[in-house]
């Protein structure tokens, strides 16, 4: 049974650093890529960031980028998001998903992690 | 960036109904189109993907159907459990953006 499990959310001020982990099992971790996808209260969904199976490729939305870095450990089967000069819009709940095969759509997702940014 | 707009935003229907859920592209998307379930305070769940394709263990009662910028999601018969959130999400090309959600609730 695939399994995603999100850790690290938290209360953080505005321009603190956090990082959220995603460990995954039930199946061959290092062989899918792997997303970060984040509701704020209330809202709708926004894709946030991508890494490729092998962790060489790498994508970010643009309200993130520079300040949020993906990446992945394949050994530990665990993705993180690395969220550094957070803001009060950054507030939300953080999920990690599953790519499926040939990179179409989103098959699984852990069951979130929330932050909050806010003095 | 590739924008999503679903229609309409929120749709109150009942049960056994045919409920069609519309997402139209800003560009073409091929079939890179999804479709997700969310329940409050749940994550989402995929149903549909590459525009038509059932997920395993989705009932039946849901199909999509369309190509390149129009794209359309209908539940045959409504059943209580049906009340949810309905996303379209597009993967053709980073940002891999979603619509804004239809609402479907139960009359």
């Amino acid at each position: 049974e695939v399994q995603l499990l999100e850790s690290g959310g938290d209360l953080v001020q505005p321009g603190g650093s956090l990082r959220l982990s995603c460990a995954a099992s039930g199946f061959t971790f290092s062989t899918y890529a792997m997303n970060w996808v984040r509701q704020a209260p209330g809202k709708g969904l926004e894709w946030v960031s991508s890494i490729s199976a092998s962790g060489g490729t790498t994508y970010y939305a643009d309200s993130v980028k520079g300040r949020f870095t993906i990446s992945r450990d394949n050994s530990k089967n665990t993705a993180y998001l690395q969220m550094n000069s957070l803001r009060a819009e950054d507030t939300a709940v953080y999920y990690c998903a599953k790519h499926g095969p040939g990179l179409v759509h989103f098959d699984y997702w852990g069951q979130g992690a929330l932050v909050t940014v806010s003095s | 960036d590739i924008q999503m707009t679903q229609s309409p935003p929120s749709l109150s229907a009942s049960i056994g109904d045919r409920v069609i859920i519309t997402c139209r592209a800003s560009q073409s998307i091929i079939s890179y189109l999804n479709w997700y379930q969310q329940k409050p305070g749940k994550a989402p769940k995929v149903l549909i993907y590459g525009a038509s394709n059932l997920q395993s263990g989705v009932p039946s009662r849901f199909s999509a159907s369309g190509s390149g910028t129009d794209f359309t999601l209908t539940v045959s018969s409504l059943q209580p459990e049906d009340s949810a959130t309905y996303y379209c999400q597009q993967t053709y090309g980073t940002p891999y953006t979603f619509g804004q959600g239809t609402k479907l609730e139960i009359k």
